[in-house]
């Protein structure tokens, strides 16, 4: 098992396009999480899977950000018309149990 | 306020310990955790602590938690320069069966030589 993987590492769009990152968990995991970083922060929470039911989503998951995990296996976080503020790194997380979550190393997304 | 702070900077000199300290808002928080940052990366869990407990030691880290004054520390012995990062502490409680780590802004330590 290689851990977390995400895809892309890195993501430049120009504003007001479309942008879908993947997340491949640790293959065991039921639980995934979505956290979004910002210089000299810590993650926010975005979103929560247990196998495939969005159990959980943050105010800031506004209507442009959509997730899915067909059949409780990878994940996808789809950003519509993005803007600049959007610009962050996305994380994402699994876990068997409630606590010892394993990160990715997250998707650097730059919106010019 | 901030559900989980944390000073944002700490400087040690090399061998020395570091102890980082966290507070945090709820007192139904169940777990709490330890996480490190390094430039670039994504966060390693370093350690966690149930709140039924009071202290756990894992090689050179010591994690105190004071439940009454939710507070909890890291303590890192012989601090090294591979220990310069971000550290994060983060909690998580039960919300409607789920646990969602929230986290605080980070202690960024820097060791010097």
């Amino acid at each position: 098992d290689t851990g977390v993987s995400q895809d892309p590492r890195h993501k430049i769009t120009k504003r007001g396009q479309n942008v879908t990152f993947r997340c491949d968990p640790i293959s065991e995991h039921n639980r995934l999480y979505w956290y979004r970083q910002t210089l000299g922060q810590g993650p926010e929470f975005l979103t929560y899977f247990q196998n495939e039911a969005q159990l959980e989503k943050s105010r800031l998951l506004s209507d442009r950000f959509s997730a899915e995990r067909p059949k409780g296996s990878f994940s996808t976080l789809e950003i519509q018309r993005t803007e600049q503020g959007d610009s962050a790194m996305y994380l994402c997380a699994s876990s068997l149990a409630p606590y010892g979550y394993t990160f990715g190393s997250g998707t650097r997304l730059t919106v010019v | 306020g901030e559900d989980v702070e944390q000073s944002l900077f700490l400087s040690v000199r090399e061998g020395d310990s570091s102890v980082i300290n966290c507070t945090y808002t709820d007192s139904s928080s169940t777990y709490l955790y330890w996480y490190k940052q390094e430039p670039g990366a994504g966060l390693q869990l370093l350690t966690y602590i149930f709140s039924n407990m009071d202290m756990k030691q894992d090689q050179r880290l010591t994690v105190l938690l004071n439940k009454k004054d939710k507070h909890l520390s890291l303590r890192i012995a012989d601090t090294q320069t591979g220990d310069s990062a971000i550290y994060f502490c983060a909690e998580s409680r039960p919300t409607g069966g789920s646990y969602i780590p929230t986290f605080g802004r980070g202690t960024s330590l820097i060791v010097h030589p």
